[in-house]
């Protein structure tokens, strides 16, 4: 069963403007992760944010955990053509609950950046 | 260094034939997870193994699905009598530990006729 839910499902944007995804997700969890994927294989994975963590920057990203609403951001900066993909939130349940360590993923953001 | 590799890419096989899909993960890794992923069905976690420890079989669809991991390392997926719904994409994952981030292969596409 899907646990996270991103919005928007489909996102289009210029080249150069801010793409913000964000996830839902239902249940405690020990971290969160987000992935990136392209053509329908391939999942790339872009940043991992733990339950204690509220923030994370790895280069042009940015993703914001709040676990009172159980919620994620995923913010990418001065976007480019290539950055055309799906992206996935996923989350890994609380250590010694249902859910330990298997990542439970969400329906995807289908982000088209035209150059 | 290598990533996680999966053999083979694509598979077209018949109904009620029985099918194997081989993951090698990064080496040192100590957990490996198995994931498919289908339109109907999005990604779903399958079982994950950890170490020594007994599996987590939790998401195995059926007894028709297998999984063992022979010396803490390659990983072999069994699907013993293929349905159609049986066909997706079928993704492995390794970690360095568990709770760690998860590393992904790039599948093996499993047709069943």
């Amino acid at each position: 069963s899907q646990q996270g839910e991103e919005d928007p499902q489909a996102l289009s944007i210029q080249e150069g403007e801010n793409a913000t995804m964000n996830c839902s997700y239902k249940t405690s969890i020990n971290n969160l992760q987000w992935y990136r994927q392209n053509s329908g294989r391939g999942l790339v994975h872009l940043i991992l944010i733990r339950s204690n963590e509220r923030e994370k920057h790895s280069g042009r990203l940015r993703v914001t955990l709040d676990t009172s609403k159980k919620s994620s951001s995923l913010l990418i900066t001065a976007s480019r053509a290539a950055d055309t993909a799906s992206y996935f939130c996923a989350t890994e349940g609380a250590l010694g609950g249902a859910g330990s360590y298997q990542l439970t993923f969400g329906k995807g953001t289908k982000l088209s950046v035209i150059p | 260094g290598a990533g996680v590799s999966q053999s083979p890419s694509n598979k077209v096989t018949e109904k009620g034939k029985d099918v194997e899909l081989r993951c090698d993960p990064i080496s040192g890794h100590t957990a490996l997870y198995w994931y498919r992923q289908s339109l109907g069905q999005g990604l779903e976690f399958l079982i994950y193994f950890q170490g020594n420890s007994a599996p987590d079989k939790s998401g195995l669809p059926s007894d028709r699905f297998s999984a063992e991991r022979t010396g803490g390392s390659v990983s072999t997926l069994t699907i013993q009598r293929t349905q159609q719904e049986d066909s997706a994409v079928y993704l492995c994952a390794s970690s360095l530990l568990a709770g760690d981030e998860q590393y992904f292969g790039p599948g093996t596409r499993l047709t069943v006729t």
